[in-house]
């Protein structure tokens, strides 16, 4: 079974430019997680969905980010326009939303804005 | 709000030693899942282990044991006979049913020959 999918790997962009993260859930997993890891300020949470719902975006830095799950099993994460302090590793992560099981985390699109 | 402490940003441990990582977390709810996560240089994030809060038992997965202390709300992870391979970022993590996962902010382990 395919763990969870992130692409791209790698991302540089110019300020100003919109980005794309994408993000293949594990089949059957209904909840999805985005966070955005630095050396300042560790793992933060921008958003999760449970069944395809924002349950809690309070993480997301400002109106310049959005996310979406067209389905249950693809999610993306835009930053339009971007900005050099974006700058970070973005993970998503997915997991069973019924009980307490573990979160499944995707290996990470790093994101350099110059 | 849920808060996840981890108060040592660094240890260190020699090859074949034990180590123990420290967790301490703050929730009023009695339901919920402890995890320990480890992020090598690949900076995947890897489980190691989980721990029901409702069992008293001490999770354990071969060389890596917790101590949980519900009452103390502290979820120490154990190394035993630390391997080179060990290295990595541990990361503890919180989470109450179907909700989000609150995560410290990492312990950095060295493992030296």
């Amino acid at each position: 079974d395919a763990g969870v999918i992130q692409s791209p790997r790698h991302e540089v962009t110019e300020m100003g430019q919109e980005v794309t993260l994408r993000c293949k859930l594990i089949s059957g997993h209904n909840s999805l997680f985005w966070y955005r890891q630095t050396m300042m300020r560790g793992l933060e949470l921008l958003i999760y969905f449970n069944n395809n719902v924002p349950i809690d975006d309070s993480g997301m830095p400002e109106d310049r980010f959005s996310a979406k799950m067209p389905n249950a099993s693809f999610s993306t994460l835009k930053i339009q326009p971007s900005e050099p302090r974006d700058s970070a590793v973005y993970f998503c992560a997915s997991s069973r939303g019924v009980g307490h099981t573990e979160a499944f985390f995707g290996q990470g699109t790093r994101l350099t804005v110059v | 709000a849920q808060t996840v402490t981890q108060s040592q940003p660094e240890m260190s441990v020699q090859e074949a030693e034990t180590v123990t990582l420290s967790c301490t977390y703050d929730t009023s709810e009695s339901d919920y899942y402890l995890f320990w996560y480890k992020q090598p240089p690949s900076r995947q994030m890897i489980l190691v282990i989980r721990q029901e809060a409702y069992k008293q038992q001490n999770a354990t997965e071969n060389r890596f044991s917790v101590n949980f202390q519900k009452a103390a709300k502290s979820f120490s992870l154990k190394i035993s006979d630390s391997q080179l391979g060990d290295a990595a970022m541990y990361f503890c993590a919180y989470r109450r049913a179907g909700n989000q996962f609150y995560f410290g902010t990492g312990t950095s382990l060295t493992v030296i020959p």
